[in-house]
């Protein structure tokens, strides 16, 4: 089975920019969770989706918004990039989500920088 | 609230040594999962274990192993005769009914 694949990889932008980054899960799963992970936060969730709804959020501002497909792909989306958003976003997969017995398991990332 | 501790942030040993990786977690839930996740320098976490808080039972996987203690809410890992590509940030992590919490995590450094 592939795992679970994310895009694109790297990305730069500019204060005030917006961008919107790929998650597509492992097969036969239907949550979808995305995290920010920074030197100074470490890993922190951002919100987590489950048949095309938000099902749980973390304390992220609004700027920070995703959604998910009928297919379970996913997308977040930055809107008005800060330079604080640099960052290794991490998406992760799970069967269903809202078990604690269940294991979420990750992409490699997308790495933005916010010059 | 829920916390885990990984007091550890930079551990570094020779290839060969054995290395332990402490975690230590708070919850008032009574059911509760507990992970550890490997991130190489790649950037993706890769996992490695999933614990019960009902199954105290030691796990021994090839070079790993992991010693879960309720009593001290400890879960630590352990990789006997390391080597050079055990080297990353491994984490540990605990799942409530609500969320899956990460510690800050230890940086694993095995030289020869």
């Amino acid at each position: 089975k592939a795992g679970v694949t994310q895009t694109p990889r790297y990305l730069i932008k500019t204060r005030g920019q917006q961008v919107t980054l790929s998650c597509s899960p492992i097969s036969g799963h239907r949550s979808v969770s995305w995290y920010q992970q920074t030197p100074g936060q470490g890993l922190q969730f951002l919100f987590e989706y489950f048949s095309e709804t938000q099902r749980n959020k973390g304390n992220f501002p609004g700027r920070f918004s995703g959604r998910q497909f009928s297919n379970s792909r996913s997308e977040m989306n930055v809107s008005t990039l800060e330079l604080g958003d640099s960052a290794l976003y991490l998406c992760a997969s799970s069967l269903a989500g809202s078990g604690r017995e269940e294991t979420q398991y990750f992409g490699p990332g997308t790495r933005l920088l916010v010059l | 609230a829920q916390k885990v501790t990984q007091a550890q942030t930079e551990i570094s040993v020779v290839e060969k040594e054995d290395v332990t990786l402490d975690c230590v977690y708070e919850t008032r839930d009574t059911t509760y999962y507990l992970f550890w996740y490997k991130q190489p320098p790649s950037g993706e976490l890769v996992f490695l274990i999933r614990r019960n808080s009902f199954d105290e039972q030691n796990e021994i996987s090839g070079r790993y192993s992991w010693n879960f203690q309720k009593s001290t809410s400890s879960f630590n890992f352990t990789i006997t005769a390391s080597q050079v590509v055990d080297s990353a940030v491994y984490f540990c992590a605990l799942k409530t009914a609500s969320k899956l919490t990460f510690g800050t995590g230890t940086r694993l450094q095995v030289t020869l």
